[in-house]
């Protein structure tokens, strides 16, 4: 069975600092990896997805990822952090298209001025 | 905005009720999953319907039912509602899989108080 694990329910950063929010996947086949953000009161929005290919994948508001099999990792990496990406983010992962996604059980970034 | 449509947005109901919660998906999906979003178990995969079928079953209740319908809109009904299923409730949607990279596009919810 597949499963995600979000290390850290809580993140705390300054303004301009480094984000780093660390997801652990298991999966017994390659997997389809993703991350979402929740703002308040919101649905959850698609920041990014590996799922072949290039292991290092952009996404939206520059927030990248890294998909490193030897360590099954998924880090989401912003270099400098703005106040607007205060929000919830999950992790997540699948079999394959057409299929649905475990998440994690997430994690809050603050961002302080 | 994702193009996945839930009503109602809010609902607040007494313990022991029936409740219904519509979810009308993207143009072109045939895919439909429920998920249940509560603060002491996280984001859990209920059901998945494709094209009027069900798909996958996750950790969804014996009171907990959905369906798919022809227009694939779908319906998540919950019934004998008790206090522990109050959460927020998405739908998401997918084309079909060899059509899509898997990500599931989110409606907004429909959050369930039971009192």
């Amino acid at each position: 069975a597949q499963s995600v694990t979000q290390l850290g329910s809580h993140v705390s950063v300054s303004e301009g600092a480094l984000v780093l929010l660390r997801c652990n996947y298991s999966s017994s086949v390659p997997p389809y990896l993703f991350w979402y953000v929740q703002y308040p009161n919101q649905g959850l929005q698609l920041l990014l997805k590996y799922t072949t290919g290039a292991t290092l994948v952009k996404g939206i508001n520059g927030f990248e990822a890294e998909f490193k099999k030897s360590e099954t990792s998924f880090h989401l990496t912003k270099p400098s952090a703005h106040m607007s990406d205060a929000a919830e983010y999950f992790c997540a992962v699948s079999e394959k298209a057409g299929t649905a996604l475990i998440f994690g059980k997430g994690t809050t970034l603050s961002v302080s001025s | 905005d994702s193009g996945v449509t839930q009503t109602p947005k809010h609902l607040i109901t007494a313990t022991g009720q029936r409740v219904t919660l519509r979810c009308s998906p993207r143009s072109g999906d045939l895919s439909v999953y429920w998920y249940q979003q509560s603060l002491d178990q996280g984001l859990q995969f209920l059901i998945q319907y494709y094209n009027g079928e069900e798909r996958a079953k996750g950790n969804i209740l014996e009171r907990f039912s959905a369906q798919q319908f022809p227009d694939l809109h779908s319906e998540l009904n919950l019934s004998s509602l008790e206090l522990g299923d109050s959460a927020l409730y998405f739908c998401a949607s997918s084309p079909r899989g060899s059509r899509g990279t898997g990500e599931l596009f989110f409606g907004e919810g429909s959050r369930l108080t039971v009192l």
